[in-house]
């Protein structure tokens, strides 16, 4: 099956600065990726969509200036933590999409601690 | 808009019993819908979808749902728990905008 990956798993970082998490399909080309928030022992949130070489649609409420999304390549999106705070911490879980197919492929998710 | 419930927050079996995860949808068209399950600090594995083909939709691991239009539901059942299958289930529709939205989920606990 399709397999995503996310780097780093686990990342742990001081106020203020940025934290840039990549998320990657390795044996296809997904033409969308998807990111995603899950709080503690709650449902995910969609954050934003990208599609490879555009800018993300943001869902209401999340902010993009804080949450940098970059789809630069059909096999490579990121997203960037800016001036990461406390209330920024969570498990972020990216999907991809290739563009035929319905079905989105998720990264096994990365979980941000701001000290 | 599109949305899923899932009826029951935990769901608690023993192991070599049925189980049975209930969801309810609503959608003002014929809906794609989804099962994914979440292992602890663990990305999500699609377990079955369901596009409007086959109402009874076999997926990985034994499990299985049916699509009742009547009954706007696609809940998942398995034949026999296993401990293995202990962890959060997620019912799924597609937007339509190819937008995925998630049910508050089912944590499943397995016991010997």
């Amino acid at each position: 099956g399709a397999v995503v990956s996310q780097h780093p798993s686990w990342v742990i970082c001081k106020s203020g600065t940025s934290v840039k998490i990549e998320c990657r399909s390795l044996d296809f080309q997904a033409t969308t990726m998807f990111w995603y928030r899950q709080f503690p022992k709650q449902s995910l949130m969609l954050m934003a969509t990208s599609n490879e070489g555009s800018k993300a649609t943001y869902e209401q409420g999340v902010e993009k200036d804080k949450f940098l999304i970059n789809h630069a390549s059909l096999t490579l999106s990121t997203l960037t933590v800016t001036s990461a705070h406390p209330e920024d911490s969570s498990f972020y879980i990216c999907s991809a999409r290739e563009s035929s197919l319905e079905t989105q492929y998720f990264g096994p998710g990365t979980r941000l601690l701001v000290l | 808009a599109q949305s899923v419930t899932q009826l029951d927050s935990h769901v608690s079996v023993s192991e070599g019993t049925p189980v049975l995860l209930r969801c309810n949808y609503s959608s003002s068209y014929s809906p794609s819908l989804f099962w994914y399950v979440q292992h602890p600090n663990k990305g999500l594995q699609l377990l079955l979808k369901y596009t409007s083909a086959a109402t009874l939709v076999k997926g990985i691991n034994g499990f299985e749902a049916e699509f009742k239009k009547s009954e706007t539901s696609f809940h998942l059942t398995k034949p026999s728990a296993h401990m293995s299958d202990a962890a959060e289930y997620f019912c799924v529709v597609n937007t339509g905008f190819q937008k995925l939205v998630f049910g508050t989920g089912t944590r499943l606990l397995v016991s010997p």
